[in-house]
């Protein structure tokens, strides 16, 4: 079945590091996927998306792009801050009838000042 | 004007009771969705309703009963709680497709005594 796998934290970093969060997937047609971000106490934000192969989603200095032929969807940041600490959850949806997101297992970041 | 407002935020309660956590839209979004995040921020999906259709119903105790009075509401209701049911429970809506992001509410913590 579909499924998404991404890297274990928690992820330590100082400001400005640089961030890589690795996502890969399996998915049986051709997925969308999302990076969400969970800020401590609230639900769940997009923080981006790509829907077909080689697209890259970018917002707020973050970047991912849509590798086909690797099934991945790595999370990138060139110069974190400490108001990125979060939970962040790589998705995909097939768009089939089930219209189901299914999520990883979620990274926790913690940047340090 | 909230996009996805769920009521409540926090629930404490006791096993055995019955409870309701209620979910509304105002995105104009045709499919709504429940998840369980479990306290290792696990997301889980639950059930999801398209134009009041249910469509999906995971492998969910059947003291959980989902209702779509409309298609900008869809309230969950638990019998007999139980410990284990204690989690943050999310409500999400999205419009049919796979290409467009789900958008969540806030989020209600559920702890059972």
């Amino acid at each position: 079945g579909d499924s998404v796998t991404q890297m274990e934290g928690p992820v330590t970093l100082s400001e400005e590091a640089f961030l890589t969060i690795n996502c890969t997937y399996t998915a049986t047609g051709y997925p969308s996927l999302f990076w969400y971000v969970q800020y401590p106490g609230e639900g769940l934000q997009l923080l981006l998306k790509a829907t077909k192969a080689d697209d890259k989603g970018s917002n707020k200095g973050f970047e991912a792009t849509y590798r086909k032929e690797t099934t991945s969807f790595h999370l990138e940041k060139g110069s974190v801050q400490v108001s990125d600490s979060a939970v962040y959850f790589c998705a995909l949806s097939v768009g089939n009838r089930d219209d189901k997101i299914i999520f990883g297992k979620g990274t926790r970041l913690h940047i340090l000042p | 004007d909230t996009a996805v407002s769920q009521t409540p935020k926090y629930l404490v309660t006791q096993m055995g009771n019955d409870k309701s956590i209620k979910c509304e839209q105002n995105l104009g979004h045709d499919t709504m969705y429940w998840y369980k995040q479990d306290s290792k921020k696990f997301l889980k999906i639950m059930f999801s309703y398209n134009n009041k259709e249910l469509i999906i119903n995971e492998t969910v105790p059947n003291r959980f009963s989902p209702k779509s009075p409309d298609k900008a509401h869809l309230n969950l209701h638990i019998n007999s709680l139980e410990l284990g049911d204690s989690a943050v429970y999310f409500c999400a809506s999205s419009n049919r497709g796979g290409n467009t992001e789900a958008f969540f509410g806030q989020g209600t913590r559920l702890t059972v005594v």
